[in-house]
């Protein structure tokens, strides 16, 4: 295993809540992302960091939120939920831009 | 904008049939070109890459040929097993002024795969 833990690993929240998803590394890697996955288009990157308070807005950011305030950790937040936002969220980290990387086992979110 | 199209699935194969799933890639200069394998209730991993024009990539039987005149990348098995059953992914990460980054990927809708026995 690469050293990366999600949680929580499965969350169900109402429409309009606040949700903060979290990607937590014993690697030490510099870069980490977050996509997620939605059937018929794959994995879409929403926002990335090259490292504590590095981050950057990918794909499709709106309604997301990041933060990285220790190298271990990327905590993805949804400021308030919506439907359109359930979706399995997958984190990824790298110790270099042209290695491999690797993810994490992903967060089923469900927002009824 | 870049994009990667898979062929549609799923794909339903017998055990040691020959297996293909075509990719094909939308995007400026030369991109790196990666297969991602993800099994049941698993995250994806990386399973075979290309990173220039003409080379294959190959791992656990599987190979893919970066193609630029065709701008594909098919991934190809020879004998397919029980076990390869899972969810295929095409990704390419663009070439950029700094360099390329193979965590920013684009990724293709992604391919079923089931093998029988």
């Amino acid at each position: 295993d690469a050293g990366i833990t999600q949680s929580p690993r499965h969350k169900v929240t109402e429409t309009g809540t606040p949700v903060t998803l979290r990607c937590h590394q014993t690697e030490n890697h510099r870069y980490m992302y977050w996509y997620r996955q939605d059937p018929g288009h794959g994995l879409r990157l929403i926002h990335y960091s090259y490292g504590v308070k590095d981050t950057d807005k990918g794909e499709v950011s709106d309604g997301y939120s990041v933060s990285r305030s220790k190298t271990e950790d990327f905590l993805l937040t949804l400021e308030s939920a919506t439907s359109s936002q359930t979706s399995v969220y997958f984190c990824a980290i790298q110790v270099r831009q042209d290695t491999e990387a690797f993810f994490g086992q992903g967060t089923r979110l469900t927002v009824v | 904008g870049n994009s990667v199209t898979q062929m549609e699935g799923p794909v339903t194969l017998s055990e040691e049939a020959f297996l293909t799933i075509n990719c094909t890639y939308t995007a400026t200069g030369y991109p790196s070109l990666f297969w991602y394998v993800q099994y049941p209730g698993e995250g994806l991993q990386l399973l075979l890459k290309a990173t220039k024009a003409d080379d294959k990539g190959s791992n656990k039987g599987f190979e893919a040929t970066y193609r630029k005149e065709t701008t594909s990348f098919h991934l190809e098995k020879g004998s397919v097993q029980v076990s390869d059953s899972a969810v295929y992914f095409c990704a390419l990460s663009p070439q950029g002024a700094g360099g390329t980054s193979y965590g920013k990927l684009t990724f293709g809708q992604g391919t079923i795969l089931t093998v029988h026995p």
